[in-house]
C-alpha cells in the first residue's frame, strides 16, 4: 500500500514569489495535516484538513493557507514568499475523525529554500 | 509558551545499552502521547503511543512510561542498535472538542546509538 507522497521534493523559490505544495494522503485517510520544520525549531503545526474543510490552523499568517480537493489529496500555498519560510514542510494523513488517538503517517516532505 | 518539551537536543549510547528519551509538557489536559522517529531526508515515523489513562506501553523494544503528576514521559530502547540513530520527536494531542483536535511536537533528541 503506498504511503503518503508529496511534491516536489525539493523547491528553490525568490522572496516575494509564490509556491504550492502537493500531498497525496494514504488511501482511505480522509486528513491531511501540513507541518513546517524550520532548522533549530521543531515540528510546527500549519493546517488540519478533513472531508474537504480546514477545521484547525497553527500560528501562522494569511499567506500560508491551502485546500484539500474530493480525492482527499491537499495544496499547500505560500504567497509572498521569506526567508525564513525556508524549512522542510511535511504531509500527514490519518483517517480522519475516527477518534482523537489516530496516529498521523508522514510523507518525505518537500525541501524549500527561499533565496 | 513550548507545551512539549525535549530538554536534550541530542544523546549518544553505546550499541546494546538503553536509550531513554525524555519528554516533558505543560497541559495537563493532553489526552495523548506519541513519539516518532526521523532520518535526515525523510518524514517522521510513528513509533509508539500511549493514552493518558496509562503509565506504560510497551512494543517490542520500545517501551514508553508516562508520569501525568510530574507531566513527564520517557522512551526507553532496549536494546540499542546502530538503526536506531535519528531524532526521535516526542508529541502530545489534545481534543479540543467539536471534532477538533491540536498535535503539538517537541523539538526532537537527536540519538546516535555507537556500535
Amino acid at each position: 500500500e503506498a504511503g503518503v507522497t508529496q511534491s516536489p521534493t525539493h523547491l528553490i523559490k525568490t522572496r516575494g514569489q509564490q509556491v504550492t505544495l502537493r500531498c497525496s494522503p494514504i488511501s482511505g485517510h480522509t486528513s491531511v495535516y501540513w507541518y513546517q520544520q524550520a532548522l533549530g525549531l521543531g515540528l510546527q503545526f500549519l493546517l488540519w484538513y478533513d472531508e474537504g474543510e480546514e477545521r484547525n490552523r497553527g500560528n501562522f499568517p494569511p499567506r500560508f493557507s491551502g485546500r484539500q480537493f474530493p480525492n482527499y489529496s491537499s495544496e499547500l500555498n505560500v504567497n509572498a514568499l521569506e526567508l525564513e519560510d525556508s524549512a522542510l514542510y511535511l504531509c500527514a494523513s490519518t483517517l480522519g475523525l475516527a477518534g482523537s488517538t489516530d496516529t498521523q503517517y508522514f510523507g518525505p516532505g518537500t525541501r524549500l529554500t527561499v533565496l | 509558551d513550548q507545551q512539549v518539551k525535549q530538554n536534550s537536543p541530542s544523546l549518544s549510547v553505546q550499541e546494546g545499552r538503553i536509550s531513554i528519551l525524555n519528554c516533558d509538557y505543560t497541559n495537563s489536559m493532553f489526552d495523548y502521547f506519541l513519539w516518532y522517529k526521523k532520518y535526515p531526508a525523510e518524514g517522521p515515523t510513528f513509533l509508539i503511543s500511549i493514552s493518558s489513562i496509562k503509565d506504560k506501553n510497551e512494543d517490542g523494544r520500545f517501551t514508553v512510561f508516562l508520569n501525568k503528576s510530574a507531566k513527564h514521559l520517557s522512551l526507553h530502547i532496549v536494546p540499542s542498535q546502530p538503526g536506531d540513530s535519528a531524532v526521535y520527536f516526542c508529541a502530545a494531542i489534545k481534543y479540543s472538542g467539536a471534532g477538533s483536535y491540536q498535535l503539538t511536537f517537541g523539538k526532537g533528541t537527536k540519538l546516535s546509538v555507537i556500535p
